[in-house]
């Protein structure tokens, strides 16, 4: 079985600072891990994905996220928050092309001016 | 850039009525998926499609759900008989298996309440 948690509910950041929104995940098997973005009354957009190779992803929005194995974690990461960013994010984590998601619980991104 | 639409966006109905939610997925796509968020719980599988049949389903994609691809473009998700506890946001993805991308792209959603 797979697993994804995300340990925060919230995160709070001032406009301008670094972002940094937690997920941890649990695969047997190489994982695909993506970050996805839910703002409100909209669809779940695509962020970045980690599917190989450098550890470091960079994504959409100037959105990035560090893959490391040894502690199954792939944080996304932003280094300086717009209010624009202030949205609901999503980690996933599938097994194969093809194949089922599993989310995590998601993490309110709050952006203060 | 080409997206993912649901049809309807709300969907009202009584308990123990049929439903029928609409999806186009990408034109090239050949993966579809079926995906439900109840509110303030976790985006959760039900069911993935391919060449025509399921491929995968959830332990939630019981006898009461069933998918069809009717023609070239629409995806279906269809519930026989509505409970409460179907009550949430439907989403549908698909993702393009002939490339090494697979990221599964959204609809904007259905949300379903039963009454």
């Amino acid at each position: 079985a797979q697993s994804v948690a995300q340990p925060e509910d919230q995160v709070n950041v001032a406009e301008g600072n670094p972002l940094t929104v937690k997920c941890t995940y649990s695969v047997s098997g190489n994982p695909y891990l993506f970050w996805y973005v839910q703002y409100p009354n909209r669809g779940l957009q695509f962020l970045l994905k980690y599917i190989t190779g450098d550890n470091l992803v960079k994504g959409s929005y100037g959105f990035e996220a560090e893959f490391n194995k040894s502690q199954t974690s792939f944080h996304l990461k932003k280094p300086s928050a717009l209010v624009s960013d202030s949205a609901l994010y999503f980690c996933a984590v599938g097994r194969n092309a093809g194949n089922m998601l599993t989310f995590g619980g998601g993490t309110r991104l709050m952006v203060k001016p | 850039e080409p997206e993912v639409t649901q049809t309807p966006s709300h969907q009202v109905t009584q308990m123990g009525q049929e439903v029928i939610l609409r999806c186009v997925p990408i034109s090239n796509h050949l993966y579809f998926y079926w995906y439900r968020q109840i509110l303030g719980q976790k985006v959760e599988f039900l069911v993935s499609f391919y060449n025509n049949e399921i491929s995968e389903k959830s332990e939630i994609f019981d006898d009461q759900f069933s998918v069809e691809r009717p023609d070239g473009s629409n995806f279906t998700l269809k519930i026989r008989s509505t409970k409460l506890e179907d009550s949430a946001m439907y989403f549908c993805a698909s993702s393009d298996r002939s490339s090494f991308t697979d990221t599964q792209y959204f609809g904007p959603g259905t949300r379903l309440t039963v009454l």
